[in-house]
């Protein structure tokens, strides 16, 4: 079985630019996260997706943070503008819901540097 | 914010059994305790979890207190892959929200 795939796995820009992060969760994976994992901590949860519906989205920074999921599998989570203070690894992890699911599965990340 | 208290780092020996504390003071009847591992340049990876009584699986064994309020994650073989960082984390189930903290980097030392 596949794992969670993201793209890129590392991305550097200028302050002020837009990125994209791209994830493809494990197949049949219904419930799809996003997290913030900066220099040192733990992850945080930007958002969670159950299908296409974004169930909680209250610590995403809707001011220059976006993300979808429009056809209930791949989803990309978006800066515009990105600041310096941005710079962080961005995790996604996915997780089948039904059926005693197993836990969540995370990918490798995408390490965003903004200079 | 976390609802665990864990060592920053630790070391251990090879092939030694590495035993990970973690302090859950405040957890709540109906809490379990998780523990995953976050290896180098990898996201967490899920270890095991429990709610009262001890645990084991084919990566570790988690033993938790009587009085629920403290824990430790035994790695009974511990291999220079096991080089990672681990987290505890106290969650209400599989649907709760994982809030991990800053965990516990442990080093296998050859």
């Amino acid at each position: 079985e596949a794992g969670v795939v993201q793209s890129p796995r590392y991305k550097i820009i200028e302050k002020k630019q837009p990125v994209a992060f791209w994830c493809n969760p494990i197949s049949g994976h219904n419930t799809l996260y996003w997290y913030r994992q900066n220099l040192g901590q733990g992850p945080e949860l930007l958002i969670r997706y159950e299908n296409e519906e974004a169930v909680d989205d209250s610590q995403l920074p809707k001011d220059r943070f976006s993300a979808e999921r429009l056809k209930g599998v791949d989803s990309t989570l978006k800066i515009q503008p990105a600041e310096l203070g941005d710079s962080a690894v961005y995790l996604c992890a996915s997780r089948r819901t039904s059926g005693g699911a197993p836990e969540q599965y995370f990918g490798p990340g995408t390490r965003l540097t903004v200079t | 914010d976390a609802k665990t208290t864990q060592p920053p780092s630790m070391d251990c020996a090879e092939g030694r059994a590495a035993n990970l504390p973690c302090n859950h003071s405040t957890i709540s009847g109906n809490e379990y305790v998780y523990w995953y591992r976050q290896i180098h340049s990898q996201g967490p990876q899920y270890i095991i979890h429990g709610l009262k009584n001890n645990e084991t699986n084919e990566m570790a064994s988690l033993i938790i207190t009587e009085d629920r309020k403290s824990s430790t994650l035994i790695l009974p073989h511990a291999t220079l892959r096991d080089t990672a960082v681990y987290y505890c984390i106290v969650r209400l189930n599989r649907d709760d929200k994982i809030i991990f903290g800053k965990g516990t980097r442990l080093h296998i030392l050859p």
